[in-house]
């Protein structure tokens, strides 16, 4: 088992441009997440799936996109970079038990 | 709404010295308690967890004990390793519809030799 993978690692984008993160596991998990990481603030909710074809908005969802279709991969887009999007983004899945396994994480640089 | 609060750090500890990280949290409903772990450069690893009152999580000599009277899951090593220098992550977790967790805001441990 892979676990929780991330692609990709680090990128750097201007403002205005667009990229999609891909994540994907293999446990066949069905709740998938996507967060970012900021210093001091912890980890704070984007959108999340509870299952194939479903998306819903979580804490700071705004200047953000998902998809999921297919259940083993969650993809967060963004239209147009802004700074402030300047993060780490981490991607996990869930078990019934609530148990959360996390992606590497990618570190993405807004300039 | 459903929140975890746990102390700010850095906490800086000499080895074999004893950790406490304080977490309290607030929930409207029955939720599952967790301490994640994160070291330099990785995404976050589930610690250990406590599923009901007076549960005690326990891994790695890392304990917890799930306080519903005092809402609190206090993190404790009796005997702390440099190996441990890492961030640790409070949380909560309330099946609504879809497990939602929610994150403290993390405490940074450095461990000195």
């Amino acid at each position: 088992n892979a676990g929780v993978t991330q692609t990709p690692k680090f990128r750097v984008l201007k403002t205005g441009q667009s990229m999609t993160l891909l994540c994907a596991q293999d446990m066949n998990h069905e709740y998938m997440y996507w967060y970012r990481q900021d210093p001091g603030m912890g980890l704070r909710l984007i959108h999340y799936s509870v299952g194939e074809g479903t998306t819903a908005k979580g804490e700071v969802p705004d200047g953000y996109n998902v998809s999921r279709l297919k259940k083993q991969n969650f993809l967060l887009g963004l239209e147009s970079a802004a700074p402030s999007q300047t993060s780490v983004y981490f991607c996990a899945s869930t078990t019934r038990g609530g148990k959360q396994y996390f992606g590497p994480g990618t570190r993405l640089t807004v300039t | 709404g459903d929140s975890v609060t746990q102390m700010e750090g850095p906490v800086t500890l000499s080895e074999e010295a004893c950790l406490t990280i304080n977490c309290t949290y607030t929930a409207t409903g029955y939720p599952s308690l967790f301490w994640y772990v994160q070291y330099p450069g990785e995404g976050l690893q589930l610690l250990l967890k406590a599923t009901k009152a007076d549960d005690k999580g326990s891994n790695k000599g890392f304990e917890a004990t799930y306080r519903k009277e005092t809402t609190s899951f206090h993190l404790e090593k009796g005997s702390v390793q440099v190996s441990d220098s890492a961030v640790y992550f409070c949380a909560l977790s309330v099946n609504t519809g879809g497990f939602k967790t929610i994150f403290g805001a993390g405490t940074r441990l450095f461990v000195k030799a």
